[in-house]
């Protein structure tokens, strides 16, 4: 089965500007999440859908950050305009709605330089 | 809410057993899961444990729970290089889609 995919790997911008960041979760999974990983800590939600819905983005920056998962399968994630704090990794995750035990499966990341 | 503790570094001699210890606040936890992150890469899961299991054995892994002490455990039978990673033991409750991650422990091997 094919893995959750993100693009793009790598991306380096200068601050104020924007960046949109790309998730395709695996097939048949309801539940897409948004994770902001810093160097040296652990992935910090972002927001989780379960298919086209936000369930929490209790911890998105709205005045920057937005999301959106048209037709409940690919997302993207924006910001607009960047600060030097969101350099990070941010990281796509999927997961099977309604299992007894919730596995997530992680795209590689995208990893943002704010210059 | 629920919250985890780890030790943040763990260094290993290669062939040794690894002991990754994690103390959670939350005794409702339902599940407790085991998530190992590789350089560059996402998180995948190692294994998990339900709560009223006190351990799980699942080929070089062991996952030991004590519920009274709120405590975990991930134990590394003959580390190995590639088991070289930071692990994360997220707790959820039952039926909750949200798992909090913390800051994760880095096991280093050494030769």
């Amino acid at each position: 089965e094919a893995g959750v995919a993100q693009s793009p790997r790598y991306k380096i911008i200068e601050k104020r500007q924007s960046v949109a960041f790309w998730c395709n979760p695996i097939s048949g999974h309801a539940t897409l999440y948004w994770y902001q990983q810093i160097l040296g800590q652990g992935p910090k939600l972002l927001i989780q859908f379960q298919n086209n819905g936000v369930v929490d983005d209790s911890q998105l920056p709205k005045d920057r950050f937005s999301a959106e998962r048209l037709k409940g399968v690919d997302s993207t994630l924006k910001i607009q305009p960047a600060k030097l704090e969101d350099s990070a990794v941010y990281l796509c995750a999927s997961s099977l709605a309604g299992q007894l035990y919730n596995e997530q499966f992680f795209g590689p990341g995208t990893r943002l330089t704010v210059l | 809410g629920e919250d985890v503790e780890q030790s943040l570094f763990l260094s290993v001699r290669e062939g040794d057993s690894s002991v990754i210890n994690c103390t959670y606040t939350d005794s409702s936890s339902t599940y407790l899961y085991w998530y190992k992150q590789e350089p560059g890469a996402g998180l995948q899961l190692l294994t998990y444990i339900f709560s009223n299991m006190d351990m799980k054995q699942d080929q070089r892994l062991t996952v030991l729970l004590n519920k009274k002490d709120k405590h975990l455990s991930l134990r590394i039978a003959d580390t190995q290089t590639g088991d070289s990673a930071i692990y994360f033991c997220p707790p959820s409750s039952k039926g909750a889609s949200k798992i909090i991650f913390g800051s994760g422990t880095r096991l280093s091997i050494r030769p």
